[in-house]
């Protein structure tokens, strides 16, 4: 079934520095792709999102492009703040189907003044 | 801006116990889920509600628990008869209907810790 994979944490960095974290989804239409985010102790955020093939999410200088060719949303942002410390999580949705949200198993992100 | 709402933030019961999570949607969202999250794990998909009745569930939903909306603003999560294995992080969503409006909001979530 539709599935979404994304790289293994934990990372760290040093603030200001860039972020990637990867994730790749396999699925047998055009699934909707998600990022959310899960700060210490709270829920899930919606952090972008995009709905089709070259589509660009972006919030909070966070970005994620929509690659068909590459089945990829990889989340990018150039500098990284100590507050962006949390877990991310990548998530699609497929196509045809709104109820059964896929997630990935997420990425621990801690950020080092 | 609206939110989803999720009562209690924490609930821990003995095993063999029936526990009820509450949540309350966004007051337009039309559509409703459960999922949860054990701890160190990826998010797992439980169960859709739609129109008063379930409109998918996973292979975790058995028959130990059970959904309901009671009245026009609550949205439940029954467990008949807990398991230790129930512990994790119990999330619901709603969203609004149309298959253009797919994103899922979700609450803070509820730790139950199961005994």
């Amino acid at each position: 079934g539709d599935s979404v994979t994304q790289m293994e944490g934990p990372v760290t960095l040093s603030e200001e520095a860039f972020l990637t974290i990867n994730c790749t989804y396999t699925a047998t239409g055009y699934p909707s792709l998600f990022w959310y985010v899960q700060y210490p102790g709270e829920g899930l955020q919606l952090l972008l999102k995009a709905t089709k093939a070259d589509d660009k999410g972006s919030n909070k200088g966070f970005e994620a492009t929509y690659r068909k060719e590459t089945t990829s949303f990889h989340l990018e942002k150039g500098s990284v703040q100590v507050s962006d410390s949390a877990v991310y999580f990548c998530a699609l949705i497929p196509r045809g189907n709104n109820n059964d949200m896929r997630f990935g198993a997420g990425t621990r992100l801690t950020v080092k003044p | 801006e609206p939110e989803v709402t999720q009562t209690p933030s924490h609930q821990v019961t003995q095993m063999g116990q029936e526990v009820i999570l509450r949540c309350v949607p966004i007051s337009n969202h039309l559509y409703f889920y459960w999922y949860r999250q054990i701890l160190g794990q990826k998010v797992e998909f439980l169960v859709s509600f739609y129109n008063n009745e379930i409109s998918e569930k996973s292979e975790i939903f058995d028959d130990q628990f059970s959904v309901e909306r009671p009245d026009g603003s609550n949205f439940t999560l029954k467990i008949r008869s807990t398991k230790l294995e129930d512990s994790a992080m119990y999330f619901c969503a709603s969203r609004l209907a149309g298959v253009l409006t797919d994103t899922q909001y979700f609450g803070p979530g509820t730790r139950l810790t199961v005994l």
